[in-house]
């Protein structure tokens, strides 16, 4: 059983749709990070939330952290073909301790 | 800048053979680690240094072997390796452990037949 679970696993939608995934635990996390992954590549962080409640913004993309840390969500408006690849979310469940990863969500944007 | 670099980016060894996936910093980053990534898996770790001369176990250690006799480099080795172990391979780096931001080699896919 993943302490992270990511839905969904594959997600395929045309350019310009809008998209939300998710990353959905039993446990509190102090942080969580978002990755993406491109083929052939290694994982890049694209944002760290740590306070319950907390939203970024990223260009298109925005990321919110649940009131509780246990959740967390990544939406994309207007998705570009650019856009596609791995995302991953990783949560550390205290300050200092090793990141756990989720299996991640595969997301294909097709023009 | 080079970053985190990975050597090399593919390998296929036979059931039983040994082999080392070498790892290399340049940010002068205390904390080190290798994940494996296999479908539906996510990325799991098999073990991390918190420094120079200090290694320690992840998730996944059996098997594998590391060590840390610099602050730039933390080689995996695999000592007799099993079709188990056919998967993609990433070392990463941070300045410290736990939440802080990794940055992440290219990967070395390995296959063991």
């Amino acid at each position: 059983t993943q302490l992270l679970e990511q839905s969904p696993q594959f997600l395929s939608i045309q350019e310009g749709e809008n998209l939300t995934v998710y990353c959905n635990s039993s446990s509190v996390f102090s942080s969580l990070q978002w990755y993406r992954q491109e083929p052939g590549e290694g994982p890049v962080l694209l944002v760290t939330v740590v306070t319950g409640g907390e939203v970024k913004k990223l260009k298109r993309l925005t990321f919110q952290f649940g009131d509780a840390r246990k959740d967390s969500s990544l939406h994309i408006t207007a998705a570009q073909p650019g856009d596609t690849g791995l995302y991953l979310c990783a949560g550390a469940q205290a300050s200092g301790s090793r990141l756990t990863f989720g299996e991640g969500t595969q997301l294909t944007v097709n023009p | 800048n080079a970053g985190v670099t990975q050597t090399p980016k593919f390998q296929v060894l036979k059931t039983g053979q040994s082999m080392t996936l070498q790892c290399a910093q340049d940010m002068n980053h205390e904390y080190m680690s290798w994940y494996r990534q296999d479908p539906g898996m996510g990325l799991r770790l098999i073990h991390y240094s918190v420094g120079a001369g200090i290694t320690d176990q992840g998730e996944v250690p059996n098997g594998y072997n590391v060590s840390r006799s610099t602050t730039e480099d933390f080689p995996l080795r695999l000592l007799s390796a099993a079709p188990s172990q056919t998967s993609v391979y990433f070392c990463a780096s941070s300045l410290e452990a736990g939440a802080k931001r990794k940055y992440f080699g290219a990967g070395t896919r390995l296959s063991v037949l």
